[in-house]
């Protein structure tokens, strides 16, 4: 069946740093990735997200490439801030209505 | 409105109640969801509608009824929960289609204690 492996949490860094989350999918066939934020006490919010193969989504500073050879949506940003501190999900789509999420990776940023 | 809308936020509940949890969207999806979320964990499917109809169910119990009245409105029905059903239920929709492009939009859910 269709899996997501996040890295284990939580990961804690200071402000500024370089961040990255990995994501490794096992799915037949080449589905939608995305990635999705919770802030505490919220529901998700989409991040980003890559259709195909070499596609790169970004928003809000944060990258993902779509690897199909590695089968990874590996998450970066390059110098993070306090207010990205969340729990970090990636997750994988055929549209099919079924969203696979991966156990997330809670994210904390230090003053 | 890009937004889906939960109601209510927080809901403590008895055993032997009956309560009900709403969604509304106003984004022209066709399709809607129910997920669980445990706390550390991430969310569960529970139910899908498709225009409407009951599309996927993952063989929730039977104290969990879901209801679609309309194109823009999900409702769960809770009766005769137990205290491990406390959680985060997230209500989410989406574009009906194969292309999954447009991806899920989220509401931020209704905490529910069961006591």
């Amino acid at each position: 069946g269709n899996s997501v492996t996040q890295m284990e949490g939580p990961v804690t860094l200071s402000e500024e740093a370089f961040l990255t989350i990995n994501c490794t999918y096992t799915a037949t066939g080449y589905p939608s990735l995305f990635w999705y934020v919770q802030y505490p006490g919220e529901g998700l919010q989409l991040l980003l997200k890559a259709t195909k193969a070499d596609d790169k989504g970004s928003n809000k500073g944060f990258e993902a490439t779509y690897r199909k050879e590695t089968t990874s949506f590996h998450l970066e940003k390059g110098s993070v801030q306090v207010s990205d501190s969340a729990v970090y999900f990636c997750a994988l789509d055929f549209g099919n209505e079924k969203l696979t999420f991966g156990t997330g990776t809670r994210l904390t940023i230090i003053p | 409105d890009t937004e889906v809308t939960q109601t209510p936020k927080h809901l403590v509940m008895g055993m032997t109640n009956k309560k009900s949890l709403k969604c509304e969207q106003h984004m022209g999806h066709r399709a809607m969801y129910w997920y669980k979320q445990k706390a550390k964990k991430p969310p569960e499917l529970m139910f899908v509608y498709s225009y409407e109809k009951l599309s996927i169910n993952e063989s929730v119990p039977s104290r969990f009824s879901p209801e679609c009245p309309n194109s823009s409105l999900l409702n769960l029905h809770l009766h005769a929960l137990q205290p491990e059903d406390s959680a985060l239920y997230l209500c989410a929709s989406s574009q009906v289609t194969a292309n999954p492009n447009y991806g899920y939009t989220f509401g931020s859910g209704t905490r529910l204690t069961v006591v």
